[in-house]
């Protein structure tokens, strides 16, 4: 069974640094990209960007480019999210996603971020 | 590309056809999936491809559409159909935008 699992809660403040992860299982994690998706309190989604675990190639949305990094580490089959430094606006749900052929058919079950002095 | 959504919210009745809308800026063929979302919960994938029913998805949600047109139909409203209802467009298979959402409540 495909399995995406979030790393949990995180209370941060801002200014301070933050990665979250995505472990999949129940597959070869290398042969799929993952994506990530923010949404903010009482918002819409946002894709963010994606990577290919394989070769770590990845792409950004215009939006989130310089803003936030992708990364992965095939070896632990492990995606993750991080900022160098927080601030208000990054308080958000972030789900990742694993797409095939265009479509998001699986989801991780979500990492609520919160961001407050 | 830009996607449109429309109506934002719409109240039905259990039994109602609903139809939520999403149009694209420019001609995007038929690479358009949709998603229901419950509060708190990640997003489902419903329909892929314009019209392609999911595995396991009920019959009742219905996907229509090809160019800059496209509709998300729910034939019959059943109670745990409400949630917030997502139209997606993919380009190059690495790039995405999701639509503003439709949220379905009860009347």
């Amino acid at each position: 069974e495909v399995q995406l699992v979030q790393s949990g809660a995180e209370v941060k403040k801002p200014g301070e640094p933050l990665k979250i992860s995505c472990r999949g299982s129940g597959y070869s994690f290398s042969s799929y990209w993952i994506a990530w998706v923010r949404q903010m309190p009482g918002k819409g989604l946002e894709w963010m960007g994606i990577i290919n675990p394989g070769d770590s190639d990845r792409r950004y949305s215009p939006s989130f480019q310089g803003r936030v990094t992708i990364s992965a580490d095939k070896s632990i089959s492990t995606a993750y999210l991080q900022w160098s430094s927080l601030n208000a606006s990054d308080s958000a749900m972030y789900f990742c996603a694993r797409p095939v052929a265009g479509t998001f058919t699986y989801w991780g079950q979500g990492t609520l971020v919160t961001v407050s002095s | 590309i830009q996607m449109a959504q429309s109506p934002s919210s719409l109240s039905a009745s259990v039994g109602d056809r609903v139809t939520i809308t999403c149009r694209a800026s420019q001609d995007i063929k038929k690479y358009i999936n949709w998603y229901q979302q419950k509060p708190g919960k990640a997003p489902k994938l419903l329909i892929y491809d314009a019209s392609n029913l999911y595995t396991g998805i009920p019959s009742r949600f219905i996907g229509s559409g090809s160019g800059t047109d496209f509709t998300l139909t729910i034939s019959s409203l059943q109670p745990e159909d409400l949630a917030t209802y997502y139209c997606q467009h993919y380009e190059n298979l690495l790039f995405f935008t999701f639509g503003p959402g439709t949220n379905v409540a009860l009347k």
